[in-house]
């Protein structure tokens, strides 16, 4: 199946630090790309819908000035927690439909396990 | 709508074989199934469009009854590697979003 990059795999930061985690599909263009949040031993929360070249779309209850989302190009979508608290501490993941594929099929990242003191 | 998964745990001996199933009350364009294990991100196993097909891939395989707005995963002659959480992911339209059911943790033992 394809590939999708996720960057890092872990960060600890401290209480109101800022932290950006890296999706990239490293063999096909994604105009779509998805970030969930998943807590331990619970399903994959969506939290927004990230599109090439334009604003990424929230899901209810997501604070988009405290999850900023930049899709800048086909291969990279960026998930910035901005003022990171310990509550923010989760997994995150990325995932990039396939254009390409039969259906529209998600590739996930490896994720990301964010812990804030 | 979440998709709901049953059962929500099911433990095997390595070589029996297991089903796992998803319901939606919403009518389906498509559904995805994934595994995930401990820590990892979860991995694409197969995708079923609405028109009732059944596919396969080594020993999984599922099906999707269009009307019935349910598929069905089966593993057969399960090997430890099988061990992990399947979820099921649903799209109500092409295109659309995927909405993950809350996964059933599959162990299997020696």
């Amino acid at each position: 199946g394809a590939v999708v990059s996720q960057h890092p795999s872990r960060v600890i930061c401290k209480s109101g630090t800022s932290v950006k985690i890296e999706c990239r599909s490293l063999d096909f263009q994604a105009t779509t790309m998805f970030w969930y949040r998943q807590f331990p031993k619970q399903s994959l929360m969506l939290m927004a819908t990230s599109n090439e070249g334009s604003k990424a779309t929230y899901e209810q209850g997501v604070e988009k000035d405290k999850f900023l989302i930049n899709h800048a190009s086909l291969t990279l979508s960026t998930l910035t927690v901005t003022s990171a608290h310990p509550e923010d501490s989760s997994f995150y993941i990325c995932s990039a439909r396939d254009p390409g594929g039969p259906g529209n099929i998600q590739y996930f990242g490896a994720g990301t396990r964010l812990s804030v003191l | 709508q979440q998709p709901v998964q049953s059962p929500q745990a099911v433990i095997l001996r390595e070589g029996e074989d297991a089903v796992i199933n998803c319901s939606s009350s919403k009518a389906l364009y498509s559904v995805h199934w994934y595994r995930q294990k401990h820590g990892e991100a979860p991995v694409f196993l197969m995708i079923l469009l609405k028109g009732g097909e059944q596919k396969g891939h080594e020993k999984i395989s599922a099906s999707f009854n269009e009307k019935k707005q349910q598929s069905s995963l089966y593993l057969t002659a399960s090997q430890l590697s099988y061990s992990g959480t399947y979820f099921c992911g649903t799209e109500i339209a092409s295109g659309s979003r995927l909405t993950f059911g809350e996964g059933t943790q599959l162990t299997v033992n020696p």
